[in-house]
């Protein structure tokens, strides 16, 4: 069965530099997201992607925090300048895209992001 | 804003048991989705079941079902025969038309040989 893949599993960064964490979404799949679960807290949402470009923002998702997808397989979460609050969980996600129906998000495993 | 809570941060339950997991959320929308998520240990979150909120009859998948009360806010998990496999963080979701899911804090469920 098709699966959503993050690497790392764990990245361990020193505070202000720059970390890109990588997922490679369902093939065929058309949208992407990005969400993080801070230790003991809830999953948020932080940006979802469509036909290469932003389609939604949270607030979190401020101006350290940038997606891409440079090919036809990755998507990208860059953090510019990690802060240790950004240590967190960091799942990706990516769903087919159905007009008019559900569209069901399939996640990956996550990406343990260690900020000293 | 949409808030989803779960009362239950740990459960367990014996093998072969039935065990409920409690959903509230709030929302000023009539159209939405809720969701089900289980994640078990170091492994990814799968879909468990999900619900339109304009449908009346409850979903059901297998041993999972839930009872959506759509007046309460309320939508909660039902697992039958619970299987040592469902031994996982169990995420309840929102979702409305724009894509965003808003989750709960999760409740760690423990079935028990």
């Amino acid at each position: 069965e098709p699966e959503v893949t993050q690497t790392p599993s764990h990245q361990v960064t020193q505070m202000g530099q720059e970390v890109i964490l990588r997922c490679v979404p369902i093939s065929n799949h058309l949208y992407f997201y990005w969400y993080r679960q801070i230790l003991g807290q809830k999953v948020e949402f932080l940006v979802s992607f469509y036909n290469n470009e932003i389609s939604e923002k949270s607030e979190i998702f401020d101006d350290q925090f940038s997606v891409e997808r440079p090919d036809g397989s990755n998507f990208t979460l860059k953090i510019r300048s990690t802060k240790l609050e950004d240590s967190a969980m960091y799942f990706c996600a990516s769903s087919p895209g159905l007009a008019g129906g559900l569209d069901i998000q399939y996640f990956g495993a996550g990406t343990r992001l260690s900020v000293l | 804003a949409q808030t989803v809570t779960q009362s239950q941060p740990e459960m367990s339950v014996q093998e072969a048991e039935t065990v409920t997991l409690s959903c509230t959320y709030d929302t000023s929308e009539n159209n939405y989705y809720l969701f089900w998520y289980k994640q078990p240990p170091s492994r990814q979150m799968i879909l468990v079941i999900r619900q339109e909120a304009y449908k009346q009859q409850n979903a059901t998948e297998n041993r999972f079902s839930v009872n959506f009360q759509k007046a309460a806010k309320s939508f909660s998990l039902k697992i039958s025969d619970s299987q040592l496999g469902d031994t996982a963080m169990y995420f309840c979701a929102f979702m409305k038309y724009s894509n965003m899911l808003t989750f709960g804090g999760g409740t760690r469920l423990m079935v028990k040989p």
